[in-house]
């Protein structure tokens, strides 16, 4: 069975730094696109970025670009995201999600990220 | 980006009524690469059509999609209790790959 559980998330103020994690069982992981996806409270989803199996490829979103930065632990069978500079806006559910050429298979229960001071 | 509209916001129906959901992308989906996702509250989205009609695996079949190039349809031919839920379009024919709002299925 595919399992991804984040954690990581909290309340941060504005400008500061956040690192999720996601663990991974179930599924040959480095075998695996992953993507992270976030949810604002009470809204739609928004595909944040995705990396390859290697780190060879790596997107974002532009509103994230140069702020947040994705990797991956093969060896951990685990993803992250490192949140820097955060706004207010980026306030959101972080889910990590399978990609498989561009469809999310599989997704995490998701983690709360706050940004507030 | 390609932008997607999904139509109605919200749809009130009843057990056992079709559903029929639309979502229409702002430039044309490559290789009909559109998903739909299900989602219940305080839960993950859930996979259910890749491909604009293809099934996820486990997935029934009273859930179909159809379309292509910037016009989509997810249809339910009959609802049961636990369809009532938020659906989303996904298209991943482009970077950034980009989500339609959202519709509502809510019980009538």
């Amino acid at each position: 069975e595919v399992q991804l559980v984040e954690s990581g998330g909290g309340l941060v103020q504005p400008g500061g730094s956040l690192r999720l994690s996601c663990a991974a069982s179930g599924f040959t992981f480095r075998n695996s696109w992953m993507t992270w996806v976030r949810q604002a409270p009470g809204k739609g989803l928004e595909w944040v970025a995705n990396i390859n199996q290697y780190e060879g490829e790596k997107y974002f979103l532009d509103s994230v670009k140069g702020r947040f930065t994705i990797s991956r632990d093969n060896a951990k069978n685990s993803l992250y995201l490192q949140m820097n500079s955060l706004r207010a806006e980026d306030t959101a559910v972080y889910y990590c999600a399978t990609d498989t050429r561009g469809v999310f298979d599989y997704w995490g229960q998701g983690s709360l990220v706050t940004v507030s001071s | 980006e390609n932008v997607l509209t999904q139509s109605p916001g919200t749809l009130a129906l009843s057990p056992g009524a079709r559903a029929t959901l639309s979502c229409r992308a702002s430039q044309s989906v490559s290789g009909r690469y559109l998903a739909w996702y299900q989602q219940k509250p305080g839960q993950a989205p859930r996979l259910l059509i890749y491909g604009a009609s293809s099934r996820a695996t486990g997935i029934p079949d009273r859930f179909s999609g159809s379309g292509s190039g910037t016009d989509f349809t997810l249809t339910i031919s009959r609802l049961e209790p636990e369809d009532f839920a938020v659906y989303y379009c996904q298209q991943y024919g482009s970077l950034p790959r980009t989500f339609g709002q959202g519709t509502k299925v809510e019980i009538k």
